[in-house]
């Protein structure tokens, strides 16, 4: 199966600043099949990008998906209160379907 | 609206079946490309996919869960199930349902049921 690690674990930022998050799988994944969510204690985990590159309905335009191959990223580029949560990246094009560890951003 | 809500019992002693029942609200499993999935959550974990369902009945499972899961479809009922054989305590988690159009990933997630397996 293909096994996705995010980087890095946590990330202490503060609000306004730039937060990049980095996805590696462990064998190329089509762009078509990489998705990012955000989730929140106590929530279900939210959409931000599928296709690796395209915002989900509703999403603002802060967030933004880039990568292909084995390499994606998240980055939100002026971070806002409401953005300090956990984010998953996930591949969906090879079963079975995986997600990454996580990536916990804080505010700092 | 589409909304999807799981429902369940909240505890399962250990070696018990699990059901548990996804109700689909504002769409339907009918059309091409739709799809269901279920996931669970451990306290503090990562989420890990468990098995989906397709609108033309295809059924996809874990790697590491394939024998003691059993995904369905009640498409009139607007339901998709999910059964898990010899429950374990390591088996208490949040699950989740959450469908998925095509390539567009899964907009949408019901609120999640916690599981317990205790004796």
């Amino acid at each position: 199966e293909i096994v996705l690690t995010q980087s890095p674990g946590t990330v202490s930022l503060s609000p306004g600043e730039r937060a990049t998050l980095s996805c590696r799988a462990s064998q190329s994944v089509s762009v078509s099949y990489v998705a990012w969510y955000q989730q929140k204690p106590g929530q279900a985990p939210r959409l931000l990008i599928y296709g690796a590159s395209n915002r989900a309905s509703g999403i603002p335009d802060r967030f933004s998906g880039s990568g292909s191959g084995t390499d994606f990223t998240l980055t939100i580029s002026r971070l806002e209160p409401e953005d300090f949560a956990v984010y998953y990246c996930q591949q969906y094009g090879i079963l079975p379907e995986t997600f990454g560890q996580g990536t916990r951003l804080e505010i700092k | 609206q589409v909304t999807l809500k799981e429902s369940g019992p909240a505890l399962v002693k250990p070696t018990q079946t699990l059901t548990l029942t996804c109700t689909l609200s504002g769409f339907s499993l009918s059309p091409s490309g739709m799809c269901v999935s279920w996931f669970r959550q451990t306290p503090g974990k990562a989420l890990e996919w468990l098995a989906r369902i397709d609108w033309d009945d295809d059924k996809y499972y874990s790697t590491s869960l394939k024998t003691r899961l059993t995904i369905s479809k009640d498409t009139s009922k607007k339901q998709v199930v999910l059964t898990m054989t010899n429950m374990d305590p390591v088996d208490t988690a949040t699950y989740y349902c959450a469908r998925k159009q095509g390539l567009w990933g899964y907009d949408s997630w019901g609120q999640g049921t916690l599981v317990t397996v205790s004796s």
